[in-house]
């Protein structure tokens, strides 16, 4: 399976302030995802990101607040802007290959963040 | 729609003992289902998957799960825990859209 680093691995910001995660990849993979895991909870999908076009937002999440980029198929990264006290969470991005296994996610590490 | 519900959010086992820990699921067509692990501080790791091939998957550590289409469930079992799987474990279904869908979370404790 691919490996998958994300950087920051943890940060501290103050409210009002945008951070932004970066996602890489061993290898060139045809989906990439971000999720949100709030404090306690499961994991919710933010958007698909996709290489080249604008990414593909759930329900619940806009552009405004997080914009994604994906320049390539092995880069992506997700900001999230204008942060307050309830963006506190662990920011996951995961990989999927088609050409592989068309089943399967695969995560990264995390990016674990607080808002104070 | 699809969903996957987790039945119980804690779990104490001691070492040695056999791990279960539940899962049903919800499905209009035959699913894929998985298991995901988190240890503390860290991201998630794929244990197993079903993907409409052999109803009993063996995953990574010693685990394994069984898919029962007439009870609607994807159980996750180990003969005896090791305290090394202390973790939250998810279980997963993928929807229709192909998007994952993902459980409440069982957070496993070993006493030794």
């Amino acid at each position: 399976s691919a490996v998958i680093s994300q950087k920051p691995s943890r940060d501290i910001c103050q409210r009002g302030t945008s951070l932004t995660i970066q996602c890489q990849v061993d290898s060139q993979v045809t989906m990439m995802f971000w999720y949100r895991q709030q404090p306690g909870q499961s994991l919710t999908l933010i958007a698909t990101a996709n290489q080249g076009s604008e990414a593909t937002y759930e329900s619940g999440f806009v552009i405004d607040k997080f914009p994604i980029s994906r320049p390539n198929l092995t880069f992506s990264t997700l900001t999230v802007s204008n942060m307050s006290p309830e963006d506190s969470s662990i920011y996951l991005c995961s990989v999927e290959d088609l050409a592989e296994d068309q089943e399967t996610q695969y995560f990264g590490p995390g990016t674990r963040l607080l808002v104070l | 729609a699809q969903s996957v519900t987790q039945l119980d959010s804690h779990v104490s086992v001691s070492e040695g003992t056999p791990v279960l820990l539940r899962c049903n699921y919800s499905s209009s067509y035959s699913p894929s289902l998985f298991w995901y692990v988190q240890h503390p501080n860290k991201g998630l790791q794929l244990l197993l998957k079903y993907t409409s091939a052999a109803t009993l998957v063996k995953g990574i550590n010693g685990f394994e799960a069984e898919f029962k289409k007439s009870e609607t469930s994807f159980h996750l079992t180990k003969p005896s825990a090791h305290m090394s799987d202390a973790a939250e474990y998810f279980c997963v279904v993928r929807g229709n859209t192909d998007k994952l869908i993902f459980g409440t979370g069982t957070r496993l404790q070993v006493f030794p």
